[in-house]
């Protein structure tokens, strides 16, 4: 089973200011991997997929990279809505499909 | 715009079934594009997948659980459901159910979206 940890867990910042995010698997997942936000309350709702492809209607101020084992979810500068918790998943070895462990954003 | 809302009893005694049932509304449980998958976060704690069902009624299930899940589908009355047996506190968790497949111009499986709000299940005496 491919393990996914997420640092840090939690992430300190203030409106306008750049979020990077980092996920990093126990094996490659090659590019199979993707980032969801959770607000409280609410269900997950997926950002992006394969790494760095944004899901039709997500703000461009999101963006991923990475490929192998280290992927970064970059929010460009911070809105009040992002403040939120993000978790990444992989695709890539299955059953069964894992999630990392999450990174909360709050405010600063 | 594809709804997806989980049912079911919210306190399961030790040693019995849990049952839940997902109603999708707003499209299709009968896309031939997509997976339907159960994911459930224990309090305190990280997302867990615990398995798929096409409406064909193909399944697959996390291997840590697969001895104990059962998934069906309905696909008259647009619904997916999910049985774990011989719970015990450990799954105490919010279910929360999820299409899982993103189609653009191709279609990926293995991401989940749209979610459900997920429910809390109890297990407890």
């Amino acid at each position: 089973e491919i393990v996914l940890t997420q640092s840090p867990a939690t992430l300190s910042l203030s409106p306008g200011e750049r979020a990077t995010l980092s996920c990093r698997a126990s094996q490659s997942v090659g590019s199979y991997l993707a980032w969801y936000q959770q607000k409280p309350g609410q269900a997950p709702r997926l950002l992006i997929y394969d790494a760095s492809n944004r899901v039709t209607g997500i703000p461009a101020r999101f963006s991923g990279s990475g490929s192998g084992t280290d992927f970064t979810l970059t929010i460009s500068s911070l809105e009040p809505e992002d403040f939120a918790v993000y978790y990444c998943q992989q695709r890539s070895d299955w059953p069964p499909f894992t999630f990392g462990p999450g990174t909360k954003v709050d405010f600063k | 715009q594809l709804q997806l809302q989980e049912s079911g009893p919210g306190l399961v005694k030790p040693s019995e079934t849990l049952s839940l049932t997902c109603t999708v509304s707003g499209g299709s449980i009968s896309s031939t594009d997509y997976y339907w998958g159960w994911i459930r976060q224990p309090p305190g704690k990280g997302l867990e997948w615990i398995g798929s069902i096409h409406y064909t009624g193909n399944s697959y299930y996390n291997p840590s659980l697969k001895s104990r899940v059962t998934m069906s589908v309905d696909t008259s009355k647009n619904q997916f459901s999910l049985k774990l047996s011989s719970v015990t506190a450990a799954d105490t968790a919010v279910y929360s159910c999820a299409r899982e497949g993103l189609c653009t111009t191709s279609c990926y499986n293995g991401y989940f979206d749209p979610w459900g709000q997920g429910t809390l299940v109890t297990v407890s005496s």
